[in-house]
């Protein structure tokens, strides 16, 4: 079955203890993306990349640090973590198939952090 | 830069009824993409209905279908028959025609519909 998995599905934690929120696809996806989700404010970009060691910042990159060492792979690193970064935070994935084409995102069963 | 606005945060309408989902966007663009999301309360996002702006004719799927005024840079999401699996949180979003590296989505903050029996 195609999928985007992500673990864990929640997770609390401390201020300053770093943790690693797991992305992966198996759709051979070349375009991986972390969005986070706070109530009145919609979804927002953290991080995107386009391929294996391709990374950039999205609208809220602040607090994330992200790695793509393998295609299918996109995980979501917060080396000290602070309470403003609870939130539910999905990953996607979609081909690039050209820069006008329509290209699915596909998106993961969400995270729910609580940072206290 | 690109926005999306929904003024409804929530929504109630009765089973088998109509209800009408609001959602106006600002773009310099001509050419994009509009999309609607719903979000059950298991959190998954799932693709309800695609628009892309080139396209006069409004979008349908099923019992969802869009009035997109292009002038007025409006998107509304119709779902007529409504039913209790449609309780959930709708994200009106853009998307640029050329997504190009970014293929960034700008969701709006979303509108929570409750279904009546």
């Amino acid at each position: 079955e195609a999928q985007v998995t992500q673990n864990p599905r929640y997770l609390i934690t401390v201020t300053g203890k770093k943790l690693t929120v797991t992305c992966s696809q198996n759709m051979n996806h070349e375009y991986m993306s972390w969005y986070r989700q706070d109530p009145g404010l919609g979804l927002r970009q953290i991080y995107y990349s386009m391929n294996v060691e391709v990374t950039d910042k999205g609208d809220v990159p602040e607090g994330y640090k992200v790695s793509r060492k393998e295609k299918r792979n996109f995980p979501l690193i917060l080396e000290s973590p602070s309470p403003n970064q609870t939130s539910l935070y999905f990953c996607a994935s979609s081909l690039i198939r050209g820069s006008s084409s329509y290209n699915e995102q596909f998106f993961g069963p969400g995270t729910r952090l609580t940072v206290l | 830069a690109q926005t999306v606005t929904q003024s409804q945060p929530e929504m109630s309408v009765q089973e088998a009824e109509t209800v009408t989902l609001s959602c106006t966007y600002d773009t310099s663009e001509s050419d994009y993409y509009l999309f609607w999301y719903k979000q059950p309360p298991s959190r998954q996002m799932i693709l309800v209905i695609r628009q892309e702006a080139y396209k006069q004719q409004n979008a349908t799927e099923n019992r969802f279908s869009v009035n997109f005024q292009k002038a007025a840079k409006s998107f509304s999401l119709k779902i007529s028959d409504s039913q209790l699996g449609d309780a959930a949180m709708y994200f009106c979003a853009y998307r640029n025609y050329y997504g190009g590296a970014t293929n960034k989505l700008i969701f709006g903050t979303g509108t929570l519909l409750a279904v009546q029996p």
